[in-house]
């Protein structure tokens, strides 16, 4: 079946500039989660979505970060007046709530 | 959080079964142990899981002790399209139904011909 679909594949913005990144998650998924990966980091949590409750902002690094899932299904993260230190690789996992994740293959995000 | 241990790296020769150690000795009785693996430019892969019973899929098997300290997953025959960075977690639960997972370094695998 289809697995977790993420656009644009790239993305090269300027410095102050606003990007939205969007996840597909996989069909039935009600939990989703977006990560970022810096180079040579490990997966840093941003923020995390169930069903229609309340998500989860712990991990978004500034208010200048936020996400929003429509219909409990395809999620938006918005970067507003972006900075040359959000240039990472956005990731996206979807999962039957408490089960294994399930990536896509990232949004790699270039802030020049 | 439980944290992981695993070498920096690891090589193994084309064909022959590739055992990938992870130390993981402060692990809570009902936390699962993850692999992932990642490979160049890619996102996160799964590969398998287990609690304290060793566990096979078509991918890989899964070995974990008795004490649950430690766990070793194993690639029986190893190809070159096996070469990635192999992450070994313990998934935690965060709270509100979340499981945030938190990748270490991981140890880069190279399959050589």
């Amino acid at each position: 079946g289809a697995g977790v679909s993420q656009s644009p594949s790239n993305k090269v913005t300027e410095k102050g500039k606003d990007v939205e990144l969007r996840c597909d998650p996989i069909s039935g998924h009600t939990a989703l989660y977006w990560y970022r990966q810096s180079l040579g980091q490990g997966l840093e949590f941003l923020i995390y979505f169930q069903g229609n409750s309340a998500p989860d902002k712990s991990g978004l690094p500034s208010d200048r970060f936020s996400a929003e899932r429509t219909g409990g299904s395809v999620s938006t993260l918005t970067i507003q007046r972006t900075q040359q230190e959000d240039s990472a690789v956005y990731l996206c996992a979807s999962s039957i709530q408490g089960e294994t994740q399930y990536f896509g293959p990232g949004t790699r995000l270039l802030v020049l | 959080d439980a944290k992981t241990t695993q070498p920096t790296s690891m090589d193994c020769a084309e064909g022959r079964a590739a055992n990938l150690p992870c130390n993981h000795s402060t692990i809570s009785g009902n936390e699962y142990v993850y692999w992932y693996r990642q490979i160049h430019s890619q996102g996160p892969q799964y590969i398998i899981h287990g609690l304290k019973n060793n566990e096979t899929n078509e991918m890989a098997s899964l070995i974990i002790t008795e004490d649950r300290k430690s766990s070793t997953l194993i690639l029986p025959h190893a190809t070159l399209r096996d070469t990635a960075v192999y992450y070994c977690i313990v998934r935690v639960y965060s709270g509100a139904g979340s499981y945030q997972l938190t990748f270490g370094k991981g140890t880069k695998l190279s399959v050589i011909p």
